[in-house]
């Protein structure tokens, strides 16, 4: 299995802050990774898809890059909306997997 | 409007199988490159992917999983249903039905069900 390595765990940040988030997967993924976000008792969100496809209805402050085994999300100016627990995923091989998460909150 | 909702018993007896439906709307799950996953997320682990089934009726596995699982399609009812035999406490947690659209979407799971708490408990 592709194991997916995100970084910090836990990024404490406030309103404006520019904050970015990073993922590793263990071997090459090609361009086949997404960004989600989560609130407490809500499915996933899709925010990014094949990298640095921006998912139709998300705003323009979220934006990603990378390739092959590197990968960041990049919040351009935090919002108070965007405070919530952010996974990558990849799905270039199955079984398709996820990074363990990276919770965002207030400093 | 694309929706997934899905449906099934809350709690289930260790060694129990579990079978979970996933309805949906607004696509067709037989429409080109669609797919539906069920994905499950114990409470505060990440998610794991756990099945998926393709437009063309092929099938895909956790590999962990992939004793115990079995997924189906029944498209005049727009419903994709998981079995999960021998469930274990360890088992426990809200299972999700995603949609995957390749060509020309995203790929990625875009649509998701709000969920369904399943609890494995004697």
């Amino acid at each position: 299995d592709i194991q997916m390595t995100q970084s910090p765990s836990t990024l404490s940040a406030s309103v404006g802050d520019r904050v970015t988030i990073t993922c590793r997967a263990s071997q090459s993924i090609s361009t086949w990774l997404a960004w989600f976000q989560q609130k407490p008792g809500k499915a996933p969100k899709l925010l990014i898809y094949k990298v640095s496809s921006l998912q139709a209805g998300i705003s323009s402050r979220f934006s990603g890059s990378g390739s092959r085994t590197d990968f960041n999300l990049t919040i351009s100016s935090l919002q108070p909306d965007d405070f919530a627990t952010y996974y990558c995923q990849q799905y270039n091989n199955y079984p398709w997997t996820f990074g363990q998460g990276t919770k965002v909150d207030f400093k | 409007q694309v929706t997934l909702r899905e449906s099934g018993p809350a709690l289930v007896k260790p060694t129990e199988t579990l079978t979970l439906t996933c309805t949906v709307s607004g696509f067709s799950l037989t429409g080109s490159e669609m797919c539906v996953s069920w994905i499950r997320q114990s409470p505060g682990k990440a998610p794991e992917w756990l099945a998926r089934i393709d437009w063309d009726d092929e099938k895909h596995y956790s590999k962990s999983l992939e004793t115990r699982l079995t997924i189906s399609k029944d498209t005049s009812r727009n419903q994709v249903v998981l079995t999960m035999v021998n469930m274990d406490p360890a088992d426990t947690a809200t299972y999700y039905c995603a949609r995957s659209h390749f060509g020309s979407g995203t790929g990625a799971p875009d649509y998701w069900g709000q969920g369904i708490l399943v609890s494995v408990t004697s």
